[in-house]
């Protein structure tokens, strides 16, 4: 099983900031590795999938990047509604996990 | 507009069953991988297993296998997983997700979920 550590487990920031959050697999996923975002009380929504490409509908100041087994979510300028728990997921040959999260929180 | 619509959650006692549903619409089902997905509550996302569009291949998280069985009717749009010999741990919100194409391990569009709880 690929396991993957998201840091920091916590993130305070403020509306305005820049957000970077990290995600790292216990092997190479190449770069089969996306992002999602899940309010309270909602389902997780896609953000970005194959390490850099944004889902349909997702603002430009969400970016993905790495390859391999370090993966980095910026979130350049943070807007009040991106306040929320945010996850990393692998699709290695089927046996897909997810990374623990990162709660983003207003400082 | 995409919409995923679970069903058939609720109260079960350890090592009984349940078959939950997920009806979709607004695109082309057969064309589409389906998945569930689960969340334990106040912990992380657990994906639970996966059907390819035509229902040549299935997968399914280790902790699973022999008790859970995913399948679909794409005559009914419609995805089922069927959960046997439950355990205390399968208590959780399983949410519906619909592939993206051309990376069906990743999850475009999802359900609103539905709890499942096994207590005696």
């Amino acid at each position: 099983e690929i396991v993957l550590t998201q840091s920091p487990a916590t993130l305070s920031l403020s509306p305005g900031d820049r957000a970077t959050l990290s995600c790292r697999a216990s092997q190479s996923v190449s770069s089969y590795l996306a992002w999602y975002q899940q309010k309270p009380g909602q389902a997780p929504r896609l953000l970005i999938y194959d390490a850099s490409n944004r889902a349909t509908g997702i603002p430009a100041r969400f970016s993905g990047s790495g390859s391999g087994t370090d993966f980095t979510l910026t979130i350049s300028s943070l807007e009040p509604e991106d306040f929320a728990v945010y996850y990393c997921q692998q699709r290695s040959n089927w046996a897909i996990t997810f990374g623990q999260g990162t709660r983003l929180d207003i400082k | 507009e995409v919409q995923l619509l679970e069903s058939g959650g609720g109260l079960v006692q350890p090592g009984g069953s349940l078959r939950l549903s997920c009806a979709a619409s607004g695109f082309t089902f057969t064309n589409y991988a389906m998945s569930w997905v689960r969340q334990a509550p106040g912990k992380g996302l657990e994906w639970v297993s996966t059907i390819t569009d035509n229902s040549d291949n299935t997968y399914y998280l280790d902790s699973v296998k022999g008790r859970f069985t995913i399948s679909r009717d794409n005559s009914q749009n419609t995805v089922y997983l069927q959960m046997n010999s439950l355990r205390v741990e399968d208590t959780a919100v399983y949410y519906c997700g619909k592939g993206r194409h051309g990376s069906s391990g990743f999850f475009d569009y999802w359900g609103q979920g539905i709890l499942v709880i096994v207590s005696s």
